[in-house]
């Protein structure tokens, strides 16, 4: 079956711009989790949702970014006003979520963003 | 909450077995450890998981230590296929990745 989904996958923005990164999690997950991991760095969570409720969001940086999953699938990691120190690969993860552990993570390719 | 430390990196010769270790000291009694691995250029991909007991699939094999302090993964003959960076992850820090162990299987 399909596995998780990113685009772009590549994004190219100049500082100062606004972005948005958007993922598509496997049929049927309710968890879904963004990270950011910088070069040579692991992944860093950044915020979690429970179908559409964002249950954690303290990874997020700076009020410049924001995330959304309205209609608890499809979900998009805006970024505002981009800075140089917000390049980074973003990773998007889904997970099936039952009341009991474990709850294995799928990852998606990531969305590669650099900021000039 | 729970972390884990892993060696920065680490070498095997292919075919060989490789054993990779993760120390999460605080753990708790509930907490799975799960391992995950990531190619260059792509996202993690789950590798295995367990409680207390040995696990063996058919990508590796769990060791956990009677404590639950410590765990090994084993790739029983590294491949070339196998070069990645390792992370193992608590889940009751499922967030926490650290930096993981990369992995270099020389032919």
């Amino acid at each position: 079956g399909a596995g998780v989904s990113q685009s772009p996958r590549y994004k190219v923005a100049k500082r100062g711009q606004d972005v948005a990164l958007r993922c598509d999690p496997i049929s049927g997950h309710v968890s879904l989790f963004w990270y950011q991991q910088a070069l040579g760095q692991g992944p860093e969570f950044l915020t979690y949702f429970q179908n559409e409720a964002q249950l954690d969001k303290s990874g997020l940086p700076s009020d410049r970014f924001f995330a959304e999953r309205p209609e608890g699938s499809v979900s998009t990691l805006k970024i505002q006003r981009t800075q140089q120190e917000d390049s980074a690969v973003y990773l998007c993860a889904s997970s099936l979520w039952q009341d009991s552990w474990p709850d294995t993570q799928y990852f998606g390719p990531g969305t590669r963003l650099t900021v000039l | 909450d729970a972390k884990t430390t892993q060696p920065n990196s680490m070498e095997s010769n292919e075919e060989e077995p490789v054993h990779l270790p993760c120390n999460h000291s605080t753990i708790s009694g509930t907490d799975y450890i799960h391992w995950y691995r990531q190619l260059p250029s792509q996202g993690p991909e789950y590798v295995i998981h367990g409680l207390t007991s040995n696990v063996n699939n058919r990508m590796a094999s769990l060791a956990i230590a009677e404590d639950r302090k410590s765990s090994t993964l084993i790739l029983h003959r590294a491949t070339l296929r196998d070069a990645a960076v390792y992370y193992c992850t608590i889940t009751g820090n499922q967030f926490y990745f650290g930096t993981g162990t990369s992995l270099t299987v020389i032919p």
